[in-house]
């Protein structure tokens, strides 16, 4: 069965370092793979999206994600992280088949420290 | 243009209640999904509409969840009689419906936190 693993439920960083978040799949078949945000008190915002096109996708506020088919990985990265990315962050996939329901990772919640 | 929106953003109700969850999809929307995020674990599908139409309900939990969407514009996910292990918090997606999933993106509302005392 398909399925998405996210690694580290809490990730803390500093304000201006790396963020790296991991997501791993499952699959059989070609995915297509998404990076949600929850910021408190709202819904999941679309991050950025992978759909067999480049293999590197650049998002909203700074984020980029690397599909590594190889690896079966899709980890979300920004450069340099600020106070305002404090938030929860979900990866999840879908594929060209059925209802095109998304299969979540269990969430990554960062927090960024001054 | 208005994102998908849920009603109520709680609600806190005894064992053996009826809930109904609302959820209003951005207009123009065909497709509607729930989805059900249990404390601490992932975000679990629970069923798909096409228009008023069930397309997948696989990830309903047991009959005492029902769904239904009046007219293919808001549905309702009433749960009767509630248990303790229904508590969690409730999403409803919903996207254009053409394309795939390559361009047709599902848009997330705010969701409703369920507790079952």
């Amino acid at each position: 069965a398909q399925s998405v693993t996210q690694l580290g439920s809490h990730v803390s960083v500093s304000e201006g370092a790396l963020v790296l978040l991991r997501c791993n799949y499952s699959s059989s078949v070609p995915p297509y793979l998404f990076w949600y945000v929850q910021y408190p008190n709202q819904g999941l915002q679309l991050l950025l999206k992978y759909t067999s096109a480049a293999t590197l996708v650049k998002g909203i506020n700074g984020f980029e994600a690397e599909f590594k088919k190889s690896e079966t990985s899709f980890h979300l990265t920004k450069p340099s992280a600020h106070m305002s990315d404090a938030a929860e962050y979900f990866c999840a996939v879908t594929y060209l088949s059925g209802t095109y329901k998304y299969i979540f990772g269990t969430g990554t919640r960062l927090k960024v420290l001054a | 243009e208005a994102g998908v929106t849920q009603f109520p953003s709680h609600s806190v109700i005894e064992k053996g209640q009826t809930v109904t969850l609302r959820c209003d999809p951005i207009s123009g929307h065909d497709n509607l999904y729930w989805y059900r995020r249990v404390m601490g674990k992932e975000i679990k599908f629970l069923l798909h509409f096409v228009k008023e139409s069930k397309q997948d309900e696989s990830g309903m939990p047991n009959n005492r969840f029902l769904a239904e969407r009046t007219g293919g514009t808001y549905s309702t996910l009433k749960v009767q009689p509630a248990e303790l292990e229904d508590s969690g918090v409730y999403f409803c997606a919903s996207s254009q419906g053409s394309g795939g999933p390559s361009t047709d993106t599902q848009y997330f509302g705010p969701g409703t936190r369920l507790t079952v005392l």
